[in-house]
């Protein structure tokens, strides 16, 4: 059974600096890997999603790997903005069931303080 | 596009009372999902609608939950009877599927609070 874990569970840190929050799954047959951001009281906004045969996505400041041997990924975001807090969730999607689903870690609460 | 679309936004309702969450997914999209996220267990797939037919229900808590989607501009997901266990944020999301670049586009949410 896939699972998804992400660490830290929380995090704060001053504007400006660069960080990185860990997402790692135990099912190495994924289809892409997503990175989502939620603000609070609002939907889910995907931000990058990596398929399978790539090793990472960049957009703007932010930066998706994957490393689908050791079940991990990670996403780099440079010169953190007070506008980047928010809660960040990784997804996977595999492939091994009769159809794809999408499994939801838990997420990372992200703090900036200006 | 609208995006997805979800009504109400918020619902509070009394144990016992029966309770319908709409969503109408976007246009051209032929996957929708129903989730539930709480604090405690996060995100949660309950159903997933391929092409309107139910796929997977294995999520749904119990059978006071149903879900239908009667055509494909619109899904429900109904609980009854409620009961403050099920105070959460539902979410609905669609996606166009098949390629593996495609994404699940997420609707606002709907809040429910079951006293």
């Amino acid at each position: 059974k896939q699972e998804v874990t992400q660490i830290p569970a929380a995090l704060s840190v001053p504007e400006g600096e660069n960080l990185v929050l860990n997402c790692s799954f135990t099912d190495s047959a994924i289809y892409n890997l997503q990175w989502f951001r939620q603000d609070p009281g609002k939907g889910l906004t995907s931000l990058l999603l990596i398929q399978s045969s790539q090793r990472e996505q960049t957009s703007g400041r932010l930066n998706a790997s994957l490393d689908k041997s050791s079940g991990r990924s990670t996403l780099y975001i440079a010169a953190s903005q007070p506008g980047d807090s928010a809660t960040y969730l990784c997804a996977v999607r595999q492939v091994k069931t009769s159809y794809d689903k999408v499994i939801f870690g838990p997420g990372t609460s992200l703090s900036v303080i200006p | 596009d609208a995006g997805v679309i979800q009504s109400p936004r918020h619902e509070v309702t009394e144990m016992g009372q029966e309770v319908t969450l709409r969503c109408k997914p976007i246009s051209g999209h032929n996957s929708l999902f129903w989730y539930r996220q709480t604090m405690m267990r996060g995100l949660e797939l309950l159903i997933y609608f391929n092409n309107n037919v139910p796929i997977d229900d294995s999520g749904m808590p119990e059978d006071r939950f149903s879900a239908k989607m009667p055509n494909a501009s619109f899904s429900t997901l109904k609980i009854q009877p409620s009961e403050p266990r099920d105070s959460a944020v539902y979410f609905c999301a669609s996606r166009k599927s098949g390629r593996p670049t495609d994404t699940q586009y997420f609707g606002p949410g709907t809040r429910l609070t079951v006293l």
